[in-house]
């Protein structure tokens, strides 16, 4: 079964720095994967997803995220962050059969 | 278009009450998927069901937790005899025939006092 590990439990930049939280996944064959982002107390919203073809993919709120298979990595990056950036980000990663796996979630704290 | 529906949002139980969680997919979307996420953790998968039919339910505790998606209406998370540990916040997805992307509902807050 696939899994993903997200290895910084928390981040903390400087408003208009610019961002990369990590994202590693296991998974047999090619994998579907996401970002997501969830503001507290609501629920998740879509900001990019991998599915094939270009291993850059753009996403919403000027998110970009790149697939490296040799690395088995799907890191998110933004080269500047907004306070409003400020929220908890969760990789996934989802197989065949649709059944998809989040990791345990980065918190992102923007600093004035 | 509207979203996934999830209600009640916030549900208050006491040990050894039920709980029911309702989810109504997007329109046209047949495919429901459910997730717990604890305090300050990720999201863990419970149970993944098509119309009339649970495809995987592995992510399920054995016992006290059923889910439901019937041909007609919303798809229901039944947790019996409430403890504790099952506060949580319970979120639903939906997805059309597979595309790979699942809609995420607002969430249910269970408290359990």
């Amino acid at each position: 079964a696939q899994s993903v590990t997200q290895p910084d439990i928390h981040i903390t930049v400087s408003e208009g720095a610019s961002l990369e939280l990590r994202c590693n996944y296991s998974y047999g064959a090619t994998p579907y994967l996401f970002w997501y982002v969830q503001s507290p107390g609501q629920g998740l919203q879509l900001l990019l997803k991998y599915f094939s073809g270009d291993t850059l993919v753009q996403g919403i709120k000027g998110f970009e995220a790149e697939f490296k298979r040799s690395q088995s990595s799907f890191n998110l990056r933004k080269p500047s962050v907004h306070w409003s950036d400020a929220a908890e980000y969760f990789c996934a990663v989802a197989g065949n059969n649709n059944d998809m796996r989040f990791g345990a979630g980065t918190r992102l704290t923007v600093k004035p | 278009n509207a979203g996934v529906m999830q209600n009640p949002r916030h549900l208050v139980r006491r040990r050894g009450q039920e709980a029911r969680l309702r989810c109504s997919p997007m329109k046209g979307h047949s495919h429901v998927y459910w997730y717990r996420q604890l305090p300050e953790e990720g999201l863990k998968f419970m149970v993944y069901l098509q119309k009339e039919n649970i495809i995987d339910e592995s992510g399920m505790p054995k016992e006290r937790f059923s889910a439901e998606f019937p041909k007609e209406g919303p798809s229901i998370l039944r947790i019996q005899q409430v403890v504790r540990g099952d506060s949580a916040a319970y979120f639903c997805a939906s997805s059309p025939e597979w595309d790979g992307e699942q809609y995420f509902g607002p969430g249910t807050r269970l408290t359990v006092t």
